[in-house]
């Protein structure tokens, strides 16, 4: 059964650091990756979305990064600010079956002004 | 950019009562989801749609839960009677998956909090 880590469950940096989110997952055979963020009592925003056949994926000051052989993917923030403050949600596709999505239980981001 | 909509926003009941959420895909979508997320954790599958076909609700408490998808397109879930566990985020999701190996992003509605006393 596909589990999905994520760590740490919450981080606090001041305004304008880099900073770097982990994902883990237990097993290997997935079809692709998402990050998401999730503002409190809101619903989840898709931010990158990488295939297994990536390494990284880019938009803006986010950077993701998957090594499939592994378990891992890293979500880069750079210069980070307050609006980036919310909670952020790791999942992988399992290969086979229908496209059902597998959750972490998020990292719970705060930027300090 | 279009949105999947979700209602009501926030829901809260006694237990034993009956409720229903409503939600409707991005238009296009052959694929919708409901999700539940409590507080505290990931959102988790209970039932997955392909046009007006189920194809997993291996997660729906099917005793209390039920969903349906009539035209394939909007949809209800239903939960009767609800239960004080049954406190938690319902989101409903959409992507343009058909079937195989694609690599279709998800896309989620606000969803609608439900609170059972």
């Amino acid at each position: 059964k596909q589990e999905v880590t994520q760590i740490p469950a919450a981080l606090s940096v001041p305004e304008g650091e880099n900073l770097v989110l982990n994902c883990s997952f237990t097993d290997s055979a997935i079809y692709n990756l998402q990050w998401f963020r999730q503002d409190p009592g809101k619903g989840l925003t898709s931010l990158l979305l990488i295939q297994s056949s990536q390494r990284e994926q880019t938009s803006g000051r986010l950077n993701a990064s998957l090594d499939k052989s592994s378990g891992r993917s890293t979500l880069y923030i750079a210069a980070s600010q307050p609006g980036d403050s919310a909670t952020y949600l790791c999942a992988v596709r399992p290969q086979g079956g229908s496209e059902k999505l597998v959750f972490g239980k998020g990292t719970k981001l705060t930027v300090n002004p | 950019e279009a949105e999947v909509a979700q209602s009501p926003r926030y829901k809260i009941t006694e237990k034993s009562q009956a409720v229903a959420f409503w939600c409707d895909p991005i238009s296009g979508h052959a694929t919708l989801y409901w999700y539940r997320q409590i507080l505290g954790q990931g959102p988790e599958l209970l039932v997955q749609f392909q046009d007006e076909s189920v194809v997993d609700d291996s997660q729906l408490p099917k005793d209390r839960f039920s969903a349906e998808r009539l035209k394939g397109v909007d949809s209800t879930l239903k939960i009767q009677p609800a239960e004080l566990g049954d406190s938690a985020m319902y989101l409903c999701a959409s992507s343009q998956w058909t079937g195989g190996s694609t690599n279709s992003p998800l896309h989620f509605g606000n969803g609608t909090r439900l609170t059972v006393t």
